[in-house]
């Protein structure tokens, strides 16, 4: 069935570097998707959406890009930071679906100093 | 903050209680969802309401009876709960500026059932 799904549960990564974190999809009918971040103790926050009739879009620190040809999804969050550390997870909506999103299971990442 | 907000943040309950959590939000938007997140598993949705209509109820046990008395208002109100229960129960809402899909969340309400 249709899933939302990322690759690893955790990332470690030093601080200052880069981290990429994925997400795979199997919907074809996908048309939106959004990277959530999840602090302990708080809820998901927005962090970045893109369509699918993107391949990549730019924030501030964060990069998401789109390939549709193997239904797969990517964070790159530039100079990662200690405040980087949290879960992230991509949703989905499919464009029958109305609002309704699908969220994956997130990526624990881990910023060591 | 997010501009949606949860009471209470946290919650203890026994089975045969009665409790209700509240979800506030500040963001003019029109449709309101609750969540379940559990360790390791991806956020479920339970319901979802337009303009204080009920659009969608994701096959959610009847001991969860969700109202939306209006557009800035969800509660979710709980009776008779079972152990596995237990979870991060997250509200969200959505404006529908330009047809936006983004969700914005509250803190949740961290619900243990004895």
């Amino acid at each position: 069935g249709e899933s939302v799904g990322l690759h690893l549960p955790t990332l470690s990564v030093q601080e200052g570097d880069n981290s990429i974190i994925n997400c795979a999809y199997s919907n074809s009918a996908s048309d939106y998707f959004i990277w959530y971040k999840q602090e302990s103790g708080k809820g998901p926050q927005f962090i970045i959406d893109i369509r699918s009739n993107m391949d990549k879009r730019q924030g501030q620190r964060v990069t998401v890009l789109l390939n549709k040809t193997v239904k797969h999804l990517s964070l790159q969050i530039a100079a990662t930071q200690p405040g980087d550390s949290a879960v992230y997870f991509c949703a989905e909506k499919i464009e029958t679906s109305g609002s309704r999103l699908t969220f994956g299971e997130g990526t624990q990442l881990t910023v060591n100093p | 903050e997010t501009g949606v907000t949860q009471t209470p943040r946290h919650l203890v309950m026994g089975m045969t209680n009665k409790k209700s959590l509240k979800c506030e939000q500040h963001l003019g938007h029109n449709a309101m969802y609750w969540y379940k997140q559990s360790a390791k598993k991806p956020l479920e949705l339970m319901f979802v309401y337009n303009f204080k209509e009920q659009t969608e109820n994701n096959s959610v046990p009847s001991r969860f009876s969700p109202e939306c008395p209006n557009s800035s208002h969800l509660f979710l109100h709980l009776h008779t709960l079972q152990p596995e229960d237990s979870a991060l129960y997250l509200c969200a809402s959505r404006g529908d500026f330009g047809g936006s899909s983004i969700q914005y969340f509250g803190a949740g309400t961290r619900l243990s059932v004895l």
